[in-house]
């Protein structure tokens, strides 16, 4: 099945700079490739995603890049602020139909300081 | 997106008891799924929820453990059965429609 590996587990940056955070999956056969970012007590909310015949995506602040010959993609933040402290999760499925069984990272715990 | 609610939002449980977790959807949604999130640790899929068959099983998660009810396509149950303090985590549904969202979430201690 599936194996993502994410890095770094922990990141602590100042306001105002950049984050990034990378992530390798291992079956080519995966196409859509889903960001998460979650708050202490909360739930995973999905901040932005990216399909495999899209190499770069961008919303505002956020961007998601895309590197399928080598398999990985990566988040950065840029101008980052407190609220963007967070634990950030990134996903890989090979979307078959409908089904999303989606394999997480271990995650990513982001401190920015003020 | 989906408005998805979960009850309890927490519960203290003893061990050897059971807690079933519902799981709403405001609107009809074909795929659902069960995850668990241990203490500072990701998110791993239990189980996808069949609407009127049986639920279908990631490895190392069996039936007898987690039953899951389906009954519409908005409405779902996961029941942790003989629960022991192992099972202390965070319990969430999720649906898919063009993307996945995640309920609430049910944070679970067992002592």
């Amino acid at each position: 099945g599936e194996n993502v590996e994410q890095h770094p587990s922990t990141l602590s940056v100042q306001e105002g700079d950049s984050a990034v955070i990378k992530c390798t999956y291992s079956d080519s056969a995966s196409n859509y490739f889903p960001w998460y970012k979650q708050e202490l007590g909360k739930r995973p909310q999905l901040i932005i995603d990216i399909r495999s015949n899209v190499g770069e995506k961008k919303d505002q602040r956020i961007a998601v890049t895309l590197n399928k010959t080598a398999k990985h993609f990566s988040l950065h933040i840029t101008e980052t602020q407190p609220e963007d402290s967070a634990v950030y999760f990134c996903a890989a499925t090979p979307r078959l139909g409908s089904n999303y069984k989606l394999t997480f990272g271990k995650g990513t715990l982001l401190t920015v300081n003020p | 997106s989906a408005v998805i609610s979960q009850k309890p939002s927490r519960d203290i449980c003893q061990r050897g008891t059971s807690l079933t977790i519902q799981c709403q959807v405001d609107s009809q949604v074909t795929m659902m799924f069960w995850y668990r999130q241990q203490p500072g640790q990701s998110l791993t899929l239990i189980a996808t929820a069949n609407q009127g068959s049986e639920a279908t099983y990631e490895s190392g998660f069996v039936i007898d453990k987690f039953p899951i009810s389906r009954p519409n396509l908005t409405f779902s149950t996961l029941t942790v059965s003989n629960m022991s303090p192992e099972d202390s985590s965070i319990y969430l549904c999720s649906v898919a429609t063009e993307k996945l969202f995640f309920g609430s979430g049910t944070q679970l201690s067992v002592l």
